[in-house]
């Protein structure tokens, strides 16, 4: 079945500096989307991508589709300590509704 | 902002016992989802629901599983006999459209959430 990896698990980072989260999915994707919970809560919708080598931005967050419509990234500027949470990739296959969500990372910001 | 919404919020029960998690998902969403998340561990697809109907579900969702629209708000997820491995956050969603690549297709709300605890 559809596996969705993300890389790295853990990441613990200075506040101000950079973070970027990697997603490689083992088929093509129709569209890939990203969510975000923090620590006790629920999954929240941060934005999707549908175009090969889409590239989206929100504020201090890049968001990037891969060309071949199989692996994205997430990259935060100048981390603060809102972005502490769990980023999730998610991922859908053409024609299906079913959204696989990937491993995860977890960020935790050093004040 | 239209949410959906969960109950109950936590739910301890014994091993064996029926467990019933109520959802209440968006009023103008169609598809409806039971997600699960182990405690740290990623959220994993439980079934898809539309048009009255399981439209797909995965491995974890055995026989022990089984879902409702009971009336015209309402999403039910029911664990027949529960096990001790079921203890995890249940998570409902739903999403307006499906589709393939348009823009806005297989969003999901997310509810906050029914954690399960079987003792």
């Amino acid at each position: 079945g559809q596996q969705v990896m993300q890389i790295p698990q853990y990441q613990h980072v200075q506040e101000g500096e950079d973070f970027t989260t990697y997603c490689n999915s083992s088929t093509t994707l129709s569209n890939i989307q990203w969510y975000k919970q923090r620590p006790g809560g629920h999954p929240v919708f941060l934005i999707q991508l549908v175009k090969s080598g889409e590239v989206k931005k929100q504020k201090r967050l890049t968001f990037q589709f891969g060309e071949a419509k199989k692996n994205s990234s997430l990259h935060i500027t100048a981390t603060q300590t809102t972005d502490v949470g769990t980023y999730f990739c998610a991922g859908t296959n053409f024609g299906n509704e079913k959204l696989t969500f990937g491993t995860g990372t977890r960020l935790t910001i050093i004040p | 902002e239209p949410e959906v919404t969960q109950t109950p919020s936590h739910q301890v029960t014994q091993m064996g016992q029926e467990v019933i998690l109520r959802c209440v998902p968006i009023s103008n969403h169609l598809y409806f989802y039971w997600y699960r998340q182990i405690l740290g561990q990623k959220v994993e697809f439980l079934v898809s629901f539309y048009n009255n109907e399981i439209s797909e579900k995965s491995e974890i969702f055995d026989d022990q599983f089984s879902v409702e629209r009971p009336d015209g708000s309402n999403f039910t997820l029911k664990i027949r006999s529960t096990k001790l491995e079921d203890s995890a956050m249940y998570f409902c969603a739903s999403s307006k459209v499906v589709g393939q690549t348009y823009s806005g297709a297989n969003v999901l709300t997310f509810g906050a959430g029914s954690r399960l605890t079987v003792l």
